[in-house]
């Protein structure tokens, strides 16, 4: 079965430092990874989606993320941290049916000032 | 224009009370869902609904039941609603295996 893992629930970071927040995943088959960030008392919004081709994608807000088929992972990257990027951030993956999204528990971002 | 839009934002009502929840996307997508998201914020897939397709998962009672009176809306009924049904509620719309799209979501109490 499908399945992610966001092993931190919490990931801190001074304003202007680099991020990472992590997610790795177990597929059969080819994975179709997403990540998204929810703000406090809103919807999900879409960032960025590894389907296939490059390894490193370029998404919504600065974010990138690297695909690494040998460790399983799809950690997600900013260069330079802002305040404004505090959020929860959900890593995805679509299932094997293709028929929604299955969902990492979430990872907490704050920026500080 | 907003693109899923979800009604009502806030819905508080009593136990074993029907409720529902509507959801319109305006992007021409075909295939729209509904998620739950609970009190630790774990999302959760509930159904898919792609055209004439209903998409059933097996871990939802059947007091919930999706209805989609076209393409370019998927309700969400909930019958007999229990404490254990308090959560926030997502619709999104995609088209086909392309990313999802998001509603604002609906906050549903349960008294």
């Amino acid at each position: 079965a499908q399945s992610v893992a966001q092993p931190e629930d919490q990931v801190n970071v001074a304003e202007g430092n680099p991020l990472t927040v992590k997610c790795t995943y177990s597929v059969s088959g080819n994975p179709y990874l997403f990540w998204y960030v929810q703000y406090p008392n809103r919807g999900l919004q879409f960032l960025l989606k590894y389907i296939t081709g490059d390894n490193l994608v370029k998404g919504s807000y600065g974010f990138e993320a690297e695909f690494n088929k040998s460790q399983t992972s799809f950690h997600l990257k900013k260069p330079s941290a802002l305040v404004s990027d505090s959020a929860l951030y959900f890593c995805a993956v679509r299932d094997q049916a293709g028929t929604a999204l299955i969902f990492g528990k979430g990872t907490t971002l704050s920026v500080s000032s | 224009d907003t693109a899923v839009s979800q009604t009502p934002k806030y819905l508080v009502t009593q136990m074993g009370n029907d409720k529902s929840i509507k959801c319109e996307q305006n992007l021409g997508h075909d295939t729209m869902y509904w998620y739950k998201q609970d009190s630790k914020k774990f999302l959760k897939i509930m159904f898919s609904y792609n055209n004439k397709e209903l998409i059933i998962n097996e871990t939802v009672p059947n007091r919930f039941s999706p209805k989609s009176p076209d393409k370019a809306h998927l309700n969400l009924h909930i019958n007999s609603l229990e404490l254990g049904d308090s959560a926030v509620y997502f619709c999104a719309s995609s088209q086909r295996e392309d990313e999802q799209f998001f509603g604002p979501g609906t906050r549903l109490t349960v008294l």
